[in-house]
C-alpha cells in the first residue's frame, strides 16, 4: 500500500537559504494539500491543489512560499530566504474527493540555524 | 471563523481505564468531522469520519460520536500502544473551498 511520501524527512539549513520539499500523493488522489505544524499545535492549512491547479492559499503563506504541482502528480513546496520562524514540520496530504478524509505523509521537519 | 477546541490537552490513564476525549466546534456548514491519531515524528493517521449528528463509528477500542456542537472519542480499556496525540478536524465550505481546520489535539498517555 503506497501512501503519501515526503522527501526529505529532515532539512537543516542556515537562515536566508532557499529550501524545497517534495510530496508524492497517493496515485489516484487528485487533491493535494500542504500544512505546517509546530510543536503542540494542530496542522495549519497552507495551500491546496486540485490536479495541477492551485485553488486556495492561506493568508499564512507569505510571498516567500511557493508551491507547484506540475502535471497533477507530485508537488513541491519552496521557501525562499528562510527565517527562524519557518522552523516547523511541513505536512502533505491527499484525498480523492472533496469531503473525503485526507491522508498524510510523515512530513519534512525543517530546522533553521 | 471556524474554531475547533479539544479537551483535555493531556490525559494520563492506567491501562484498562476507559475515558473520553472531547472536540467542540464552531463552524458554518459542517461537511465532515475527522479524527486522526498522531505519533511523535509522524504525520496524522486517519481514524474516523463523521458527517451528521447522531452518527457513530467504531474501530477496535475506539468509538467516535457526533452531536451538533461536539464530538467525543471514547477509548475503552486502553492499552499502552494507544498512547498518541489525537487530533480532531472539521471540514466546511469557505469561499468555494472545503477548508479543514484542526484542533490542537489531546496527548494521551496509557501507563501499563
Amino acid at each position: 500500500d503506497t501512501g503519501v511520501s515526503q522527501n526529505p524527512r529532515h532539512k537543516i539549513t542556515k537562515r536566508g537559504q532557499n529550501v524545497t520539499f517534495r510530496c508524492d500523493p497517493i496515485s489516484e488522489h487528485n487533491r493535494l494539500y500542504w500544512y505546517r505544524q509546530t510543536l503542540g499545535q494542530g496542522p495549519e492549512f497552507l495551500t491546496y491543489f486540485q490536479n495541477e491547479a492551485q485553488l486556495e492559499k492561506s493568508r499564512l503563506l507569505s510571498d516567500r512560499f511557493s508551491a507547484e504541482r506540475p502535471k497533477g502528480s507530485f508537488s513541491t513546496l519552496e521557501i525562499q530566504r528562510t527565517e527562524q520562524g519557518d522552523s516547523a514540520m511541513y505536512l502533505c496530504a491527499s484525498s480523492f474527493l472533496a469531503g473525503q478524509p485526507q491522508h498524510f505523509g510523515d512530513g519534512t521537519r525543517l530546522s533553521i540555524l | 471563523e471556524d474554531q475547533v477546541t479539544q479537551s483535555p490537552e493531556a490525559l494520563r490513564l492506567q491501562e484498562g481505564e476507559s475515558s473520553s476525549l472531547n472536540c467542540s466546534y464552531t463552524v458554518s456548514g459542517l461537511r465532515g468531522l475527522f479524527w486522526y491519531r498522531q505519533d511523535p515524528g509522524k504525520g496524522p493517521e486517519f481514524l474516523f469520519t463523521l458527517y451528521s449528528a447522531g452518527e457513530e463509528k467504531e474501530k477496535e477500542r475506539l468509538k467516535a460520536t457526533l452531536t451538533k456542537k461536539e464530538s467525543f472519542l471514547h477509548i475503552t480499556a486502553p492499552k499502552p500502544e494507544d498512547s498518541a496525540t489525537y487530533l480532531c478536524a472539521v471540514q466546511a465550505y469557505s469561499g468555494g473551498y472545503q477548508k479543514v481546520t484542526f484542533g490542537t489535539g489531546t496527548k494521551l498517555q496509557v501507563i501499563p
